[in-house]
């Protein structure tokens, strides 16, 4: 099973900031298969980003993704209010299997 | 506009047996994997399992957690997907999502509204 470690557990910052949110494989993983996510409070997960750096419908380009084969990176440019809330990447294997990372809170400083 | 909607969560005892529905709208289900991911209470998500579509053979793949004990299946003719879940263990409490998957079945692009299952 491939495990995805996010990075940092928390990220405090101000609105109009830049987050950097990184997903680390423990193998190798296909970049067509690699996705995240935004959760806010008692809300059901949303897709931001698939492919690894496609936006899915809907979703501001203030937010895209970047990386390849073990190292994955969310960026949310500039910081809206609305934009705090925990953040997943999740991945699929060659089993078919998906696993999800722990989650990156961002949080407003 | 795409819409699932779970129901048959509840409060249940260890060992006993649940079945949940996610009724799907405002698209294709026939065509389309879906999925379905649990989130225990404060705890991030876990893959449950998927059924393919029945024009890709409608089989299913299971977590290892849950192997054994939960079966997926699906009703085309309802646009309905169902959880059945057996044997259940304290630790089977969470919320459960269904899911449309999307991409190749790379990610899940619709999430319904998720119901609470508490095994207790």
């Amino acid at each position: 099973e491939i495990v995805l470690t996010q990075s940092p557990g928390t990220l405090s910052l101000s609105p109009g900031e830049r987050a950097t949110l990184s997903c680390r494989a423990s193998q190798s993983v296909t970049s067509s298969y690699l996705a995240w996510y935004q959760q806010k409070p008692g809300q059901a997960p949303r897709l931001l980003i698939y492919g690894a750096s496609n936006r899915a419908t809907g979703i501001p380009d203030r937010f895209s993704g970047s990386g390849s084969g073990t190292d994955f990176t969310l960026t949310i440019s500039r910081l809206e209010p609305e934009d705090f809330a925990v953040y997943y990447c999740q991945q699929r294997d060659t089993s078919l299997s998906w696993t999800f990372g722990q989650g990156t809170k961002v949080e407003i400083k | 506009e795409v819409q699932l909607v779970e129901s048959g969560g509840g409060l249940i005892k260890p060992g006993g047996s649940l079945r949940l529905s996610c009724a799907a709208s405002g698209f294709t289900f026939t065509s389309t994997w879906m999925a379905w991911v649990r989130q225990a209470p404060g705890k991030g998500l876990e893959w449950v399992g998927r059924i393919k579509s029945t024009s890709s053979g409608g089989t299913t793949d299971y977590a290892a957690p849950v192997k054994g004990r939960f079966a997926i299946s699906r009703d085309d003719s309802k646009n309905t997907l169902y959880l059945q879940m057996n044997s259940l263990k304290t630790e089977d409490t969470a919320i459960y999502y269904c899911t449309r998957t999307f991409s190749s079945d790379s990610s899940a692009s619709s999430w319904g509204q998720g119901t609470l299952v508490t095994v207790s």
